[in-house]
């Protein structure tokens, strides 16, 4: 079945480091994928998406380009912020047989002033 | 719009109790998901609806938990009877169309004592 893998955190950065984030999927047809934040407390929201192969989804400094040879959709920023330390979660959103949304296991982020 | 309504935060319950979380969605949205997190599984899709009719519960840990939508604007989460590993934070989601993200309600934290 389709399914999200994302590397495992926690990932600590100082400010202004690089931040990358991998997330690779599995599944049929062409799906649609997302980068999901959330913070303390809160509930998911949307960072970013791209719906087809080769669309890069931007937001806040944040990156991802949807890579379908690969099966990659990685999460970027060039400068990180203490503001963004929360939790990311890749999903993808099946094309094909009902069009549920997946969620990885979450990365958790800290970022050090 | 108000986004996702999860009108509860915060939900404790005896043991055996029975419990009901409840979910409005965005106007206009036709798909509703309901999802479980907690620290050990992570982000775990439980049952979802298109047109309010149920597409796949299979997700659904057990008996004791059951879902309905009775419009196109609320659904319910029922748990009966409860017990403790049923804590975790339950959240809602909803989404338009076939590509498009799902947008989460704030979560119901629920503590089964």
């Amino acid at each position: 079945g389709d399914s999200v893998t994302q590397m495992e955190g926690p990932v600590t950065l100082s400010e202004e480091a690089f931040l990358t984030i991998n997330c690779t999927y599995t599944a049929t047809g062409y799906p649609s994928l997302f980068w999901y934040v959330q913070y303390p407390g809160e509930g998911l929201q949307l960072l970013l998406k791209a719906t087809k192969a080769d669309d890069k989804g931007s937001n806040k400094g944040f990156e991802a380009t949807y890579r379908k040879e690969t099966t990659s959709f990685h999460l970027e920023k060039g400068s990180v912020q203490v503001s963004d330390s929360a939790v990311y979660f890749c999903a993808l959103r099946a094309s094909t047989g009902g069009f549920k949304t997946i969620f990885g296991a979450g990365t958790r982020l800290f970022v050090k002033a | 719009d108000a986004g996702v309504i999860q009108s509860t935060r915060h939900e404790v319950t005896e043991m055996g109790q029975e419990v009901t979380l409840r979910c409005k969605p965005i106007s206009g949205h036709d798909y509703l998901f309901w999802y479980r997190q907690t620290m050990m599984r992570g982000l775990e899709l439980l049952i979802y609806f298109n047109n309010n009719v149920p597409i796949d519960d299979s997700g659904m840990p057990e008996d004791r938990f059951s879902a309905k939508m009775p419009n196109a604007s609320f659904s319910t989460l029922k748990i009966q009877p409860s017990e403790p590993r049923d804590s975790a934070v339950y959240f809602c989601a909803s989404s338009a169309g076939l590509t498009t993200e799902a947008f989460f309600g704030q979560g119901t934290r629920l503590t089964v004592v």
